[in-house]
């Protein structure tokens, strides 16, 4: 799987988008990528994952440069309940077959 | 459907004790997984299986460990004899079948604490 590169922390005010950034520049042309999010004290949650076009769901959006080397991951109306370390992860499937390796992720602090 | 559901919540153990910690997958998946989280190495994998057989234990850090899934519907992993070092947050996760996997479901895990 391709290394990611996340920015350690990052605040954002509650009730505007929090855009969290993710490096992936050896990114292969069929990893997917997937971020999940750790609320303290939960285990991680899946949020959303994509392959080369943009995706959005009821959680997040994921925007996904053309050339794939990064991406952004958008939390339209950040609340406070969306403080939690985000992890980005490239790989080549969802992990339901061989798990996922996790890295260090971003620690996004909602501040009211 | 209820979870992933895992126990103990928390488990207070002292040095060279036996350590079971239990996990119920979601109805239905065919994948379980065994994650370890400290704050020096974050989240590990530490072992999964499929259709209940084992699958990858590379990550199982020695030969104290061990993790079994007996059913479907439960796994176990087990330290014996438990040491301080252990100590970190295990959580078990699972996901569906070979066609379905897109994404883990993850339990709340269990804080181990061993004195």
């Amino acid at each position: 799987d391709a290394k990611t590169t996340q920015p350690t922390s990052m605040d954002c005010a509650e009730g505007r988008a929090a855009n969290l950034p993710c490096n992936h520049s050896t990114i292969s042309g069929n990893e997917y990528v997937y971020w999940y999010r750790q609320i303290h004290s939960q285990g991680p949650q899946y949020i959303i994952h994509g392959l080369k076009n943009n995706e959005t769901n009821e959680m997040a959006s994921l925007i996904i440069t053309e050339d794939r080397k990064s991406s952004t991951l958008i939390l339209p109306h950040a609340t406070l309940r969306d403080t939690a370390v985000y992890y980005c992860i490239a790989a080549y499937s969802g992990g339901g077959a061989d798990g996922l390796t996790f890295g260090k992720g971003t620690h996004l602090i909602i501040q009211p | 459907d209820a979870g992933v559901i895992q126990s103990p919540r928390h488990e207070v153990t002292e040095m060279g004790q036996e350590v079971t910690l239990r996990c119920k997958p979601i109805s239905g998946h065919d994948y379980l997984f065994w994650y370890r989280q400290t704050m020096m190495r974050g989240l590990e994998l530490l072992i999964y299986f499929n259709n209940n057989v084992p699958i990858d234990d590379s990550g199982m850090p020695e030969d104290r460990f061990s993790a079994k899934m007996p059913n479907a519907s439960f796994s176990t992993l087990k330290i014996q004899p438990s040491e301080p070092r252990d100590s970190a947050v295990y959580f078990c996760a699972s996901s569906g079948t070979a066609f379905t996997n897109e994404k883990l479901f993850f339990g709340s895990g269990t804080q181990l604490s061993v004195l």
